[in-house]
């Protein structure tokens, strides 16, 4: 089992530019989580989804918008750069138990993005 | 809105010497708390979910507890391996995103 992987790995970009982070998860997992980690903070939740819909967002603005596909990847798209957006995004897979409930979320090393 | 609060923000240890870190936490309806472990510039990794009070689960030299008001990570005769990023996260509401801490920054010395 690979576990959640993530690509790119690193990536530089100037403001005002997008970008496309992408995530595989982890085998039998079908919810995807996208998080920005600052510098010395926790993560933040950006948003979830989950039968390729997005289920649940974070306090962060439209610039920011993913996608879910059939096989259960994930996208996460971020226009008009700005420096602040520089983080550690990390991908988070789950799956919804029989019960209906949430079991635990599984990362992936993250996606390092340098805005210039 | 949920809060997740976590003391001390860095602790230095020396081998053997144990310890417990603090995650103090206020939300409305908790459905789970979740200790992570973090090496620099990775993803967090999971180590324990806790989903009531009284509730203890251990992991080698790990062991976490929960309270309705906190929750412990007691570790035991830490190792330099230990060393990195402890973060606490809560799971609130109808979906499952999470609220994290800011984390403690272990360091334990030979």
């Amino acid at each position: 089992d690979a576990g959640v992987t993530q690509s790119p790995t690193h990536l530089i970009k100037t403001r005002g530019q997008q970008v496309t982070l992408r995530c595989s998860p982890k085998s039998g997992h079908d919810t995807v989580s996208w998080y920005q980690q600052a510098l010395g903070q926790g993560p933040q939740f950006i948003f979830q989804y989950y039968e390729e819909e997005e289920r649940q967002r974070g306090n962060f603005p439209d610039r920011f918008s993913g996608h879910q596909f059939p096989n259960y990847s994930s996208e996460l798209n971020v226009n008009a750069l700005l420096l602040g957006d520089s983080a550690l995004y990390l991908c988070a897979s789950s799956s919804i138990s029989t019960t209906g409930s949430y079991n635990e979320q599984f990362f992936g090393p993250g996606t390092r993005l340098t805005v210039l | 809105e949920d809060q997740v609060t976590q003391s001390p923000e860095a602790l230095r240890l020396q081998e053997g010497e144990s310890s417990s870190l603090n995650c103090s936490y206020t939300v409305s309806g908790l459905r789970g708390l979740f200790w992570y472990r973090q090496d620099p510039g990775k993803g967090p990794e999971f180590l324990f979910t806790l989903y009531s009070a009284g509730e203890e689960k251990e992991k080698e030299r790990l062991k976490a507890t929960l309270t309705k008001k906190e929750s412990f990570l007691h570790i035991t005769a830490p190792k330099p391996e230990d060393s990195a990023t402890y973060l606490c996260a809560v799971s609130t509401g109808g979906g499952n995103k999470l609220t994290f801490g800011t984390g403690t920054q272990l360091k334990v010395e030979l």
